[in-house]
């Protein structure tokens, strides 16, 4: 298994402000995703975080909005930029490992006022 | 690709009664598929997994969920729902293949409510 903590928690923001999301695994994994929940929604994949390279991003999302860093194999940053209300969504960390399930962090609940 | 499909976005069971509910899924290759759950204001917890194994697969809190590749299904159950159980639950595949890619793919939820 692993243990994944993500911090914030939960955050309040304004609008046109950025938040960045940090993800510390207790063990070195090789994938590293980050999914977006939004309000009453499931879950969809922004990007795969890659150790020493750029993220790969899913359709829909972009770099620009998204910035991802990753710079070793038990931490993660996600970065959501220039919030707008629409960024309001429950912003989750993911690690997988072959052959095993994937495990999730608490989350970190954002609220773009 | 694959994909996931939820019949249902709410259920609503009595205390005791049976938990019933339903996934199927679509995939190129033979898939690993997985039941999350998720406790109101909290991140999501594996229930249970198949991974090519046993076709019938036991997860935790009492719950198990059958793999049935004619009707490419994985329905989740219960034989008797408990309070606790109240949360949304999701179905999620992803490819049972070589490789890196353990990227999942949710259905978008089931919530369960049981009522006294």
């Amino acid at each position: 298994s692993a243990v994944i903590s993500q911090k914030p928690s939960r955050d309040i923001c304004q609008r046109g402000t950025s938040l960045t999301i940090q993800c510390q695994v207790d063990s070195q994994v090789t994938m590293m995703f980050w999914y977006r929940q939004q309000p009453g929604q499931s879950l969809t994949l922004i990007a795969t975080a890659n150790q020493g390279s750029e993220a790969t991003y899913e359709s829909g999302f972009v770099i620009d909005k998204f910035p991802i860093s990753r710079p070793n194999l038990t931490f993660s940053t996600l970065t959501v930029s220039n919030m707008s209300p629409e960024d309001s969504s429950i912003y989750l960390c993911s690690v997988g490992r072959p052959n095993t399930e994937a495990f999730f962090g608490q989350g970190t609940r954002l609220t773009v006022v | 690709a694959q994909s996931v499909t939820q019949l249902g976005s709410h259920v609503s069971v009595s205390e005791g009664a049976l938990v019933l509910l339903r996934c199927n899924y679509s995939s190129s290759v033979p898939p690993y598929l997985f039941w999350y759950v998720q406790y109101p204001n909290q991140g999501l917890q594996l229930l249970l997994k198949y991974t090519s194994a046993a076709t019938l697969v036991k997860g935790i809190n009492g719950f198990e969920a059958e793999f049935k590749k004619s009707e490419t299904s994985f329905h989740l159950t219960k034989p008797s729902a408990h309070m606790s159980d109240a949360a949304e639950y999701f179905c999620a595949v992803r490819k049972n293949s070589g490789g890196s890619n353990y990227k999942l793919t949710f259905g978008k939820g089931t919530l369960l409510t049981v009522n006294p």
